[in-house]
């Protein structure tokens, strides 16, 4: 089975710069996660979709970052413009349902640089 | 609101000596925990998880969890370290509708 994929896996960008990240999360997933991960940090969780819907957006600091999942499937999340403590990197994942009972699998992360 | 303690930061173990990380959680129902590992450049892979049922629970790579409701606690262990088990350590409690909390990690270092 495939698992959650990401793309860039790298990015370096100048301050005030836009970038965007791409996931595909595993086929039947309705449930798909972003999450900031600083470094020496936890992951912090950042936007949760219900197939389309956003169920949590609440630590999304909206003024500049965006994320969308049309179709349900594949999501994208956007940084305009991007700031110096934006560094970190951006880990997608899903589960099959939004239950606390789910298991949350992770892909590869995106790892932004912001100089 | 639900939280996650894990008080260290970095833990330095021998090979083939035992392994425990320590987990605190804060949270006023029933928690569904979580233990994962990030490898360097890697993403988190999930190693254990504790539901309900049997205290202990076992995971994969050897490690195994205890949860202790009355010490709010879920330790991670292992009998016997392996230098492939280098890797940063984060202890997960989910809250919400399955939101995942995370604890700050515990960085492994495995001397030979």
């Amino acid at each position: 089975e495939a698992g959650v994929a990401q793309s860039p896996r790298y990015k370096i960008i100048e301050k005030r710069q836009s970038v965007a990240f791409w996931c595909n999360p595993i086929s039947g997933h309705a449930t798909l996660y972003w999450y900031q991960q600083i470094l020496g940090q936890g992951p912090k969780l950042l936007i949760q979709f219900q197939n389309n819907g956003v169920v949590d957006d609440s630590q999304l600091p909206k003024d500049r970052f965006s994320a969308e999942r049309l179709k349900g499937v594949d999501s994208t999340l956007k940084i305009q413009p991007a700031k110096l403590e934006d560094s970190a990197v951006y880990l997608c994942a899903s589960s099959t349902g939004a239950g606390s009972g789910n298991t949350i699998y992770f892909g590869e992360g995106s790892w932004l640089t912001v100089v | 609101a639900q939280s996650v303690t894990q008080p260290d930061i970095h833990i330095t173990v021998s090979e083939g000596a035992s392994l425990e990380l320590r987990c605190n959680y804060s949270y006023g129902a029933t928690p569904y925990l979580f233990w994962y590992v990030q490898s360097p450049g890697q993403g988190l892979q999930l190693l254990l998880k504790y539901f309900s049922g049997d205290t202990l629970v076992q995971g994969i790579k050897g490690f195994e969890a205890e949860f202790k409701r009355s010490q709010s606690s879920f330790n991670l262990r292992k009998p016997s370290v392996h230098w492939s088990d280098a890797a940063e350590y984060f202890c997960a409690v989910v809250s919400g509708y399955s939101t995942l909390t995370f604890g700050k990690g515990t960085m492994l270092l495995v001397s030979p």
